[in-house]
């Protein structure tokens, strides 16, 4: 079956950067987009972007537009998420989901970010 | 962007009766291909978001039947026709008919 699996916590100092990689398995990486949602304690939903696996084009929100890069690997099924300039309002989970439904979601990841 | 509007904030429902999220949109979620592109979700207490309903009103695999999806245009409902102790959690909206994806703030349920 399709699985997204995430990596593990992070911890962060403001100014610094984290990559969150999102290991996919059950279909092929490229035959389907990739976003990236995140949600601050006790907030909604709030998309980052998508990453075109077999392309590797991206579409990112105007939000993160200079903050963010999102890649793949399509040789170990991986996706990844790298955000730049952290700051304490990035304190958040990062979730990725697959596809234009959003039908399948990693368990989301855990980033702290906190002098 | 497009604003995605849900009603109400909460709600608390007995088991076995019906429950109702509002969702409004502040365009039309119409595509010219015919299909209406708004999304239902289910973010049960510690978990991921789960996508119960794509395309206005098409259950997605595994979800159970007693939820349903209706609404044209800007105007959207879900429906949980008998609530079960299951179903607790927060209900999002969602339209993907053009980008940014943008979500509802979300309708907590309550037992």
């Amino acid at each position: 079956q399709v699985q997204l699996v995430q990596s593990g916590v992070e911890v962060k100092k403001p100014g610094a950067s984290v990559k969150v990689s999102c290991k996919t398995s059950g279909y092929t990486l490229s035959g389907y987009y990739m976003n990236w949602v995140r949600q601050a304690p006790g907030q909604g939903l709030e998309w980052m972007g998508w990453i075109s696996p077999d392309s590797g084009g991206t579409n990112y929100a105007q939000k993160f537009q200079d903050r963010v890069t999102m890649t793949r690997d399509t040789s170990t099924s991986t996706a990844y998420m790298e955000l730049r300039s952290l700051r304490s309002d990035d304190t958040a989970v990062y979730y990725c989901a697959r596809n234009w439904a959003f039908d399948s979601w990693g368990q989301g990841t855990l980033v702290t970010v906190s002098s | 962007d497009i604003v995605m509007t849900q009603a109400p904030l909460s709600l608390s429902v007995t088991p076995g009766q019906p429950a109702s999220i509002s969702c409004k949109s502040s365009q039309s979620l119409l595509h010219n291909n015919g299909k209406t592109f708004v999304y239902w979700f289910l973010q049960k207490p510690g978990q991921p978001p789960q996508l119960l309903i794509y395309e206005l009103s098409k259950r997605f695999s595994g979800v159970p039947d007693r939820f349903s999806g209706s609404g044209s245009g800007t105007d959207f409902t879900l429906k949980i026709s008998r609530v079960e102790a299951e179903d607790v959690g927060v209900y999002y909206c969602m339209q993907n008919i053009r980008p940014p994806p943008t979500f509802g703030g979300g309708t907590k349920v309550e037992i």
